[in-house]
């Protein structure tokens, strides 16, 4: 049974930095690419980042670009964001996602991340 | 910038069948899009439902459906339920690593 738990949200300051983490079980991590996804209070969803299952290749929404960073440590089965200059508009629940087939057949609980003053 | 539209909000009766479709600001989507389709309620996190346009994901039941209608994608339910008020998000990949959803479809069963 696929498993993604994220962690490592919370309050930031503007201008701040934040890694968050999503640990993965269940499956062969070494084989799936996979995803962030965020959703702003009261908002629609939207597709902030991907890596493909060797950790190589690398894609970003725009809004992100530059300054969030995906990574995974294949030895630990454990995704990652490094997510810095961060802003209010960046404040999230960011849920982590398996990709398969060119969708998201696993997502977790999500992790809130608030940016504020 | 191309954005995904789909519709804000429909609303269906007990029993009916409403379908809501996803589409482009500029151009058509196609099954090289590989539409998929997410129901999620508030609180929780998102369930896959449809994939690749019309593959329903394991476990949904066989009253939702995906195709292709005219120039986008479209998710049919067919004899709504109460529990199928929610919200729906369709995503397309709009190719080299790149996913975009659609600002989402709040659906009110009534």
């Amino acid at each position: 049974q696929v498993q993604l738990v994220e962690s490592g949200g919370g309050v930031v300051q503007p201008g701040g930095s934040l890694r968050l983490s999503c640990a993965a079980s269940g499956f062969t991590f070494t084989t799936y690419g996979m995803h962030w996804v965020r959703q702003a209070p009261g908002k629609g969803l939207e597709w902030v980042a991907f890596i493909r299952y060797g950790g190589r290749d690398k894609y970003y929404a725009d809004s992100v670009k530059g300054r969030f960073t995906i990574s995974r440590d294949n030895f630990k089965n454990t995704l990652y964001l490094q997510m810095n200059i961060l802003r209010a508009e960046d404040t999230a629940v960011y849920y982590c996602a398996k990709v398969s087939h060119f969708y998201f057949d696993s997502w977790g609980q999500g992790t809130l991340v608030t940016v504020s003053s | 910038q191309t954005v995904v539209t789909q519709e804000p909000s429909f609303s269906v009766s007990p029993g009916g069948t409403v379908t809501l479709t996803c589409g482009l600001s500029s151009g058509s989507v196609s099954t090289g899009y590989f539409p998929s389709w997410y129901q999620q309620t508030p609180g929780q996190a998102p369930r896959t439902l449809i994939y690749s346009t019309n593959t329903r994901s394991s476990g949904v039941p066989d009253r939702f459906s995906g195709s292709i209608l005219g120039n986008k994608a479209a998710l049919t339910i067919t004899g709504a339920q109460a529990d199928d008020e929610s919200n729906y998000y369709c995503v397309l990949y709009m190719d080299n690593g790149i996913w975009m959803f659609g600002g989402g479809t709040k659906l009110t069963v009534l």
